[in-house]
């Protein structure tokens, strides 16, 4: 069986201080991570993936994730927010076993003010 | 390249009525997902083909959801009758890889259901 947890579900912050976006994972198997962002009106993207190579993932627009198997934790992360940072952010976890099943996080609401 | 098409992107039918969905892939994506995402959650994995055969469906409502993936390419999921509370956009993602690979996601298609 595997989960995900993101630990917030709305994060406010002001423009140009540091996000951060919580996630805690669950899995059975050796994981995927993914964070995918979602503008309103517009399509899920992805940020970023961790698939068992580096740990420190590097993203998108400046957001990275660190891979921290012993606290089973996937945080996203960005040093200056931006006012198009301003979105829903999904974590997903997923494996090649368990019929490549990928579970998403509720999403975290990322607000940001001028 | 193309992205993933959806249509229609907005569906208002009264309830016991039936609906349609269709979703073209990425060309060269054998995995196919279908998710249901109410407003305010995460999106919801319905059912995952990989090329014509389905991975897992275990989250679908049999009852009254139906989808096919006819040679592997196109999809339709199929609502019949509907209830108010399949009220939700209804996303189709492809992948090029079995499990661990991003997942591209079309822009949805919202369903009220009244």
């Amino acid at each position: 069986a595997q989960s995900v947890t993101q630990l917030d579900s709305h994060v406010s912050v002001s423009e140009g201080t540091p996000v951060l976006l919580r996630c805690n994972y669950s899995s059975s198997y050796s994981p995927s991570l993914f964070w995918y962002v979602q503008h309103p009106n517009k399509g899920l993207q992805l940020l970023l993936k961790y698939t068992s190579a580096a740990t420190l993932v590097k993203g998108i627009n400046g957001f990275e994730a660190e891979f921290k198997k012993s606290e089973t934790s996937f945080h996203l992360t960005k040093p200056s927010a931006h006012m198009s940072d301003a979105a829903e952010y999904f974590c997903v976890v997923s494996t090649d076993t368990n019929a490549g099943k990928s579970t998403f996080g509720d999403g975290t609401t990322l607000t940001v003010k001028p | 390249e193309a992205g993933v098409a959806q249509s229609p992107r907005y569906k208002i039918i009264e309830k016991r009525q039936s609906v349609a969905f269709w979703c073209n892939p990425i060309s060269g994506h054998a995995t196919l997902y279908w998710y249901q995402q109410i407003l305010g959650q995460g999106p919801k994995l319905l059912i995952q083909f990989q090329n014509n055969g389905v991975v897992d469906d275990s989250q679908l409502p049999k009852d009254r959801f139906s989808a096919e993936r006819l040679k592997g390419v196109d999809s339709t999921l199929k609502i019949q009758p509907a209830k108010l509370e399949d009220s939700a956009v209804y996303l189709c993602a492809s992948s090029l890889e079995f499990g661990r690979g991003e997942q591209y996601f079309g822009p949805g298609t919202r369903l009220t259901v009244t």
